[in-house]
């Protein structure tokens, strides 16, 4: 398996353009999160899936932000308007299910200027 | 403080050297995840110790888990220059059918030649 798969690995966009990042789990496994990792804020869990079903999406910072999961091997989380201090890597994990360690992507290093 | 805080926040040793790195929580968990990070990479999934365990091996590396105290430790012997990077706790609870993970600050790890 070639892991999780996140596109693009970096993102350079002006502030109020929507910016689009994508992920592909590994095959099989049922769970899907997304975080955002900052040096003052460390790693935050934005929103989670379960069987493509979003579970818990307390964490996405505003109505700014949505992720959607169409189906098991892809899910997208979009920023509409863009802002500078959205700046920060975006990480895509995977999971077989509860008890299980999280596999992660590569990121998606998002700069808004 | 925030859950899953480790200490210390940043270590150098030589290589050859034990590294001890501790990770402090406040509320109950299923499990307790040890990860490393390599700079400009993603999370990479070390351990996992479940709740009921008080210690795990894989390799070089050994966690501890101490319910009562609230608190675990990742150990790694024998240190080599490639184990230098950034490890992080990450506690795990369920509760309603929603699955809290939060990841601390990280340990900054730094094993010189």
């Amino acid at each position: 398996d070639a892991g999780v798969i996140q596109s693009p690995r970096h993102e350079v966009t002006e502030m109020g353009q929507e910016v689009t990042l994508r992920c592909k789990p590994i095959s099989g496994h049922d769970y899907l999160f997304w975080y955002r990792q900052t040096m003052m804020r460390g790693l935050e869990l934005l929103i989670y899936f379960n069987n493509n079903v979003p579970i818990d999406d307390s964490g996405m910072p505003e109505d700014r932000f949505s992720a959607k999961m169409p189906n098991a091997s892809f899910s997208t989380l979009k920023i509409q308007p863009s802002e500078p201090r959205d700046s920060a890597v975006y990480f895509c994990a995977s999971s077989l299910g509860t008890g299980h360690g999280y596999t992660f992507g590569s990121g998606t290093r998002l700069t808004v200027v | 403080s925030q859950q899953g805080e480790e200490d210390p926040q940043a270590l150098s040793i030589q290589e050859g050297e034990n590294a001890t790195m501790n990770c402090s929580y406040k509320t109950s968990i299923n499990n307790l995840q040890w990860y490393r990070q390599n700079s400009g990479r993603g999370l990479v999934h070390l351990i996992l110790i479940r709740s009921n365990e008080r210690e795990k091996h894989s390799g070089r590396l050994r966690v501890t888990l101490d319910t009562s105290k609230k608190s675990s430790s990742l150990l790694i012997t024998a240190s080599r220059a490639a184990d230098t990077a950034s490890y992080f706790c990450a506690t795990v609870s369920y509760s309603g059918g929603y699955q809290k993970v939060t990841f601390g600050i990280g340990t900054k790890l730094q094993v010189i030649p």
